[in-house]
């Protein structure tokens, strides 16, 4: 039983560049999370999506960022105009569809690396 | 508005010794709570959670805390580190299932041989 697969879990883009991030759920999950750490910071809520729906965008920058979770294939985060302080890892999580405790399951995380 | 405050961004303890970190919640209504760890360049793993069941619960790794509704707290302990337990923890609170959870600060473990 695979868990929450992202990638690429390294990334290294000039400024000015696209990056787009995915988030594979675990299986019978149809919540996915974003979430931001920058260095020696905890980690920040981004977006909340359901299948073909954003819940929750108010962790969002409100330019160049946004989210996707499409009724088929992974979720997807993309930055466009990646600028230096995007540099941080970003972790997607999922839930099931009946979660009643509010648990979490993480992905291993994808670094971005602006030049 | 719901939040998490965690004492203490580095706490150092000799191996054997035991292990206290702090945590601090502000909800308005009975949240769900969580500690979570991060090993280096890796995700975060569930370490236990609390939901409204015993207040005192135990994890996985020897680690568990306790549910003061009182002092608003769930602080993380375990009697006797090990090395292996070297690496960030986090404290998490969500107060409706199927919704985000709002992490603190972070507290990164050293432990001492």
């Amino acid at each position: 039983n695979a868990g929450v697969m992202q990638n690429p879990r390294h990334l290294v883009r000039r400024r000015g560049q696209e990056a787009r991030l995915r988030c594979s759920p675990m299986k019978g999950h149809s919540h996915v999370y974003w979430y931001r750490q920058l260095p020696e910071e905890g980690l920040k809520f981004m977006v909340y999506l359901q299948k073909e729906n954003i819940i929750d965008e108010s962790g969002m920058p409100k330019e160049r960022f946004s989210a996707e979770f499409p009724k088929e294939g992974p979720s997807i985060l993309r930055i466009q105009q990646v600028v230096r302080g995007d540099s941080a890892a970003y972790f997607c999580a999922s839930s099931p569809s009946d979660a009643n405790t509010g648990e979490l399951f993480f992905g291993e995380g994808s670094r971005l690396t602006v030049l | 508005a719901q939040s998490v405050t965690q004492l203490g961004s580095h706490v150092s303890v000799s191996e054997g010794a035991l292990v206290l970190l702090r945590c601090n919640y502000s909800s308005s209504v009975p949240p769900y709570l969580f500690w979570y760890v991060q090993y280096p360049n890796q995700g975060l793993q569930l370490l236990l959670k609390y939901t409204s069941a015993a207040t005192l619960v135990k994890g996985i790794n020897g680690f568990e805390a306790e549910f003061k509704k009182s002092e608003t707290s769930f602080h993380l302990t375990k009697p006797s580190a090990h090395m292996s337990d070297a690496a960030e923890y986090f404290c998490a609170v969500s107060v409706s299932s199927g919704g985000k959870l709002i992490f603190g600060q972070g507290t990164e473990l050293s432990v001492k041989p």
